[in-house]
């Protein structure tokens, strides 16, 4: 039932790009994608429902595509504030909602 | 902009006792749910909760859980009787409608020693 996600962990530069990759096993609806910092609540960043859709919040950006019930997360020129772990949420057709395994993803300097 | 809290932060209790943790959703929100985190581990999705009834539950809410809205603005979730494996934070959330991205609180980091 839950996503499995890739990679598991990231280390990147201030200014580096990565991409997380979020896939299931079964047929999707919608795609969430939330980071959460250590200690905190997950916080919301985008929702994706089906038919191909992209997305784009700050430089942060995500895909969806629901043939390959696939979804990957885009982070551009990345910051030191997009430190956490990242973790995308998939819901079928009914209000079964699964979090996905976690990328932990730190920036350095 | 409007929050979820959760009350208490941080609650120890004994193994075998009944803990009520609580929740305030969004006012204009829906649909409402509890997750639970293991420290360190995945968000693990307990319950959800629309139109005053459970409308989906996972493997992990087992007859010790129930969730209750005993009035228009709390959504409760007790623990009959805890084990020491029910240790984690516990994540409230509520959402506008079902497949909208969901608001969640801060937690209630439940230590059952």
């Amino acid at each position: 039932q839950q996503p499995v996600q890739s990679p598991q962990a990231v280390i990147l530069r201030e200014g580096e790009d990565a991409v997380i990759n979020c896939s299931s096993s079964k047929a999707l609806y919608s795609v969430h994608w939330y980071r959460q910092k250590h200690g905190e609540a997950p916080v919301f960043l985008m929702i994706l429902l089906k038919g191909g859709e992209q997305k784009g919040h700050d430089k942060i950006s995500a895909s969806f595509n629901e043939k390959k019930q696939q979804s990957s997360l885009y982070l551009t020129a990345s910051q030191l504030s997009y430190s956490g772990t990242y973790f995308c949420g998939t819901a079928g057709t009914g209000n079964q909602f699964y979090f996905g395994t976690g990328t932990s993803l730190t920036v350095i300097p | 902009e409007p929050e979820v809290t959760q009350t208490p932060s941080h609650q120890v209790t004994q193994m075998g006792q009944e803990v009520i943790l609580r929740c305030v959703p969004i006012s204009n929100h829906l649909y409402f749910y509890w997750y639970r985190q293991i420290l360190g581990q995945k968000v693990e999705f307990l319950v959800s909760f629309y139109n005053n009834e459970i409308s989906e539950k996972s493997e992990i809410f087992d007859d010790q859980f129930s969730v209750e809205r005993p009035d228009g603005s709390n959504f409760t979730l007790k623990i009959r009787s805890t084990k020491l494996e029910d240790s984690a934070m516990y994540f409230c959330a509520s959402s506008i409608q079902g497949a909208g991205g969901y608001t969640f609180g801060s937690g209630t980091r439940l230590t059952v020693v």
